[in-house]
Order: structure tokens, then sequence, then C-alpha cells
């Protein structure tokens, strides 16, 4: 099974702050690699898809990047709808499987 | 409009098996794999395994191999998942969800459905 690592696993930021979050694969997925946005209560939703494409109306702000084994999610300006905890996915291959998840938290 | 909804809560006691239904809307059922999700309480997410709308072709994560059958229904377009053999540990809510085309990313969400299992 590919294993996906997420870090940090929580952080606390400030509307307005640049945030990263990154994920690691345990084995090379190419660009199959996509990110969710989940907040409490509340079913996951896509935010990116095959590394970097933006899902139909999430915000700009939202943006991904790398390839094969290490990859980034960022938001660009953080704002209070954005507190959530966020996870990886890969879809390479199966089993599917997710990251640990990143808690992102008000500062 | 498009979505997907989910049978009602369960409660249910440890050997016993549970049947979720999903029932998609507004988009065409057959295009597309459909996964199920599960997330324990205050835990992760966790695949579980997929089905094809089209073929009913299905792919069972191994932790669920035997225990867990997925099946379809295309006249009403909705999707089952059953899971036999409940142990508490299996209390959690249980998400269907669309696979896009493109890179089976989970496009389209449930609103989840919470099964407890309680002696």
């Amino acid at each position: 099974d590919i294993q996906m690592t997420q870090s940090p696993s929580s952080l606390s930021a400030s509307v307005g702050d640049r945030v990263t979050i990154t994920c690691r694969a345990s084995q090379s997925i190419s660009n199959y690699l996509n990110w969710y946005q989940q907040k409490p209560g509340k079913a996951p939703k896509l935010l990116i898809y095959g590394v970097s494409s933006l899902q139909s109306g999430v915000p700009s702000r939202f943006s991904g990047s790398g390839s094969g084994t290490d990859f980034t999610l960022t938001i660009s300006s953080l704002q209070p709808e954005d507190f959530a905890t966020y996870y990886c996915q890969q879809s390479s291959s199966v089993p599917r499987t997710f990251g640990q998840g990143t808690n992102v938290e008000i500062k | 409009q498009v979505q997907l909804v989910q049978s009602g809560a369960e409660v249910k006691k440890p050997g016993a098996s549970v049947k979720v239904s999903c029932k998609a809307f507004g988009y065409t059922f057959s295009g597309y794999y459909m996964h199920w999700v599960r997330q324990a309480p205050g835990q992760g997410l966790e695949w579980m395994g997929w089905i094809s709308a089209k073929s009913g072709g299905t792919n069972y994560a191994q932790k669920f191999q035997g225990r867990v059958t997925m099946t379809r229904d295309t006249s009403i377009s909705t999707v089952y998942m059953e899971v036999s053999w409940l142990r508490s540990d299996d209390t959690a809510v249980y998400y269907c969800v669309r696979g896009n085309r493109v890179y089976d990313a989970f496009d389209l969400w449930g609103q989840g459905t919470t099964v407890t299992v309680s002696s």
C-alpha cells in the first residue's frame, strides 16, 4: 500500500497568512494526488485534483504543486472559512489512501 | 441537482450486518465509479472499495475483503454497501463518493450515514 504522510499535523495561523501543507507519498504516484477540505460534521470537499487542477467553484487562493512523491497545498491568504482539516489522497493505485490530515486552527 | 443521497443512521449489535444505500441524482449514473469511504469518530478517512456503476465490477480494500459487499441497481441509480460481522470498531460515518473521470478524484460526496455498533 502507498503511505501518505502529511505535515504538519496541525498548525495555527491568522487570517491573511500564507499557509503551506506538505504531503509525501511512500512511492511515486505521478500526478495522481488530490486535496480535500473537511469542516466539522460535514463531508469532505474536493479542492484540487491531479496535483494542481482547481475543482470548479474553489477559490483561486488555493493552489497545489509537486510531482512524484512530494506535494504541496498552499493557501495564499487564509480566510475565516478556511479553518478546517485538510487531507491529501493518492488515486494512483488501490487501495486509495489518505494522509492523516492537517488541522488548520485560528491563531 | 447533482447529488448523492444516503440512507439514514443505523444502530446495530456486534455480529450483525448493515446495508447502506446511496442514490445518485442529476448525472449519468453509469458513467462513473462509486467509492465508499468511512471515518471513525475523531479519526481520518479510510477507503473501503469501489464499484463500477456501469459493469458492477468491484475492488475492495484487503482489510474489508470477505466482510464488505458493494452492489448497484442501475434502474434506480443506487449503489449499496453491506458490511457483515460488525464490530465496535466499525462505528463510523460511511460516505459514498463519486470518482471523477480524469484522476478518479472524489468530486461528489454523499451526506454520510452514521453506523453505530454497540451491544
